[in-house]
């Protein structure tokens, strides 16, 4: 059964740091693996989709990379701004024909002004 | 273009009630999923649906059933609610790759 941890469960920086979310997976059979932002009270936004043949994904501020080999995934965040406080979350998606996700619990980031 | 839309955004039952979550998308997409969201533990997938007319259970289907009458709609049954059933629920639809989230439901069984 596919496991996804993401470490630590909490973040805080202060405004303008670069920083690094960690996320890994115990099956490396997977379709793709998708970077979510949850904001409090709300749904989920999806932030960057990376395919399993893919290495990495930018988008903006946010670059996410996938090692598939080693099970794992990171979300860089350069020079982060309060309005980036936030849950992040990544969820795998299985080889073959299903497509659910697996989500990790997420990592809830503080930036400080 | 309104995405993933859930109905309602809160509700409160007492056990044993029954209810029913609406969620609606107008994206033409094909896949749909209801998901819980319990606090420390993510999100798990109740029930999906991979078609009009069609639905599969998920990782924690029980005490919830489904319906997907029309492709733009997928509906969450409650028959009997449980004090476990206290969680918010989110309806995600795809195509193909991406999964697309509603604002969730806020259910508490009292």
């Amino acid at each position: 059964k596919q496991e996804v941890t993401q470490i630590p469960a909490a973040l805080s920086v202060p405004e303008g740091e670069n920083l690094v979310l960690n996320c890994s997976f115990t099956d490396s059979a997977i379709y793709n693996l998708q970077w979510f932002r949850q904001d409090p009270g709300k749904g989920l936004t999806s932030l960057l989709l990376i395919q399993s043949s893919q290495r990495e994904q930018t988008s903006g501020r946010l670059n996410a990379s996938l090692d598939k080999s080693s099970g794992r995934s990171t979300l860089y965040i350069a020079a982060s701004q309060p309005g980036d406080s936030a849950t992040y979350l990544c969820a795998v998606r299985p080889s073959g024909s299903a497509r659910q996700l697996t989500f990790g619990s997420g990592t809830q980031l503080t930036v400080l002004p | 273009n309104a995405g993933v839309t859930q109905t309602p955004k809160f509700r409160v039952l007492k056990t044993g009630q029954s209810m029913t979550l609406l969620c609606a998308q107008d994206m033409n997409h094909e896949y749909m999923y209801w998901y819980r969201q319990d606090p420390g533990m993510g999100l798990r997938l109740i029930h999906y649906s991979v078609g009009e007319g069609t639905t599969a259970k998920g990782e924690v289907p029980d005490g919830y059933n489904v319906s997907r009458l029309k492709k733009q709609n997928f509906l969450l049954g409650l028959e009997s609610a449980a004090p476990s059933q206290t969680s918010v629920y989110f309806c995600a639809s795809s195509y193909p790759n991406e999964q697309y989230f509603g604002p969730g439901t806020r259910l508490t069984v009292t």
